[in-house]
């Protein structure tokens, strides 16, 4: 089983501020890697797949890059929306797996 | 609108068995794999089990495999997920998602998620 690791565990930003968030596979899921927002109460919402597509409907603040292990989300000018827990998920192999997840919170 | 809508939550008692349900809507539903994933409280998320679109492909995770059956039924654009042999650590939400991509058996991304139905495993 491939095991995702997120860092950092939780990120403190301002309203306005770029977040950077790290994703790292335990071995190479080339680019099948997603990443989902949760907020409270609420089912996951999918952001990115293919490691760098958007999903329909997520505004361009919203970026990931990456390939192999290493994999980032950047959120290029935090919006008080964007205050939620992020999770990253391979689906190179099965089983797919999800990542501990990132917490952005407010600074 | 899609839609994923699941029932048959509740508390059961280790060791009993529990049905969950999930219909779909808005979408061809025979078009696509189906998916359970589950969320401890205050925990990530893990995937349970999936189905091909016609059934000929499923798959476990290891944590659930003996105890649970996963099935469907096209015709009434529903997923099912039979929990047997229920364990304290199966306490979590369980949620129905759908696969990015149409059709096929493989591991994917999930772009529609229903709203889960949380099962208790308490004593």
């Amino acid at each position: 089983e491939i095991v995702m690791t997120q860092s950092p565990a939780t990120l403190s930003v301002s309203p306005g501020e770029r977040a950077t968030l790290s994703c790292r596979a335990s071995q190479s899921v080339s680019s099948n890697l997603a990443w989902y927002q949760q907020k409270p109460g609420q089912a996951p919402r999918l952001l990115i797949y293919g490691a760098s597509t958007r999903a329909t409907g997520i505004p361009a603040r919203f970026s990931g890059s990456g390939s192999g292990t290493e994999f980032t989300l950047t959120i290029s000018s935090l919006q008080s929306e964007d205050f939620a827990v992020y999770y990253c998920q391979q689906y190179n192999n099965w089983p797919v797996t999800f990542g501990g997840g990132t917490k952005v919170e407010i600074k | 609108e899609v839609q994923l809508v699941e029932s048959g939550g509740g508390l059961v008692q280790p060791g009993r068995s529990l049905r969950l349900s999930c219909a779909a809507s808005g979408f061809t539903f025979d078009d696509y794999a189906m998916h359970w994933v589950r969320q401890a409280p205050g925990k990530g998320l893990e995937w349970v089990s999936g189905i091909s679109w016609n059934s000929g492909s499923i798959g476990y995770a290891d944590s659930v495999k003996g105890r649970f059956t996963i099935s469907r039924d096209n015709a009434k654009n529903s997923l099912y997920l039979q929990m047997n042999s229920l364990r304290a650590e199966d306490t979590a939400l369980y949620y129905c998602a759908k696969p990015e991509m149409i059709s096929g058996w493989y591991p994917d991304a999930f772009d529609i998620w229903g709203q889960g139905t949380m099962v208790t495993v308490s004593s």
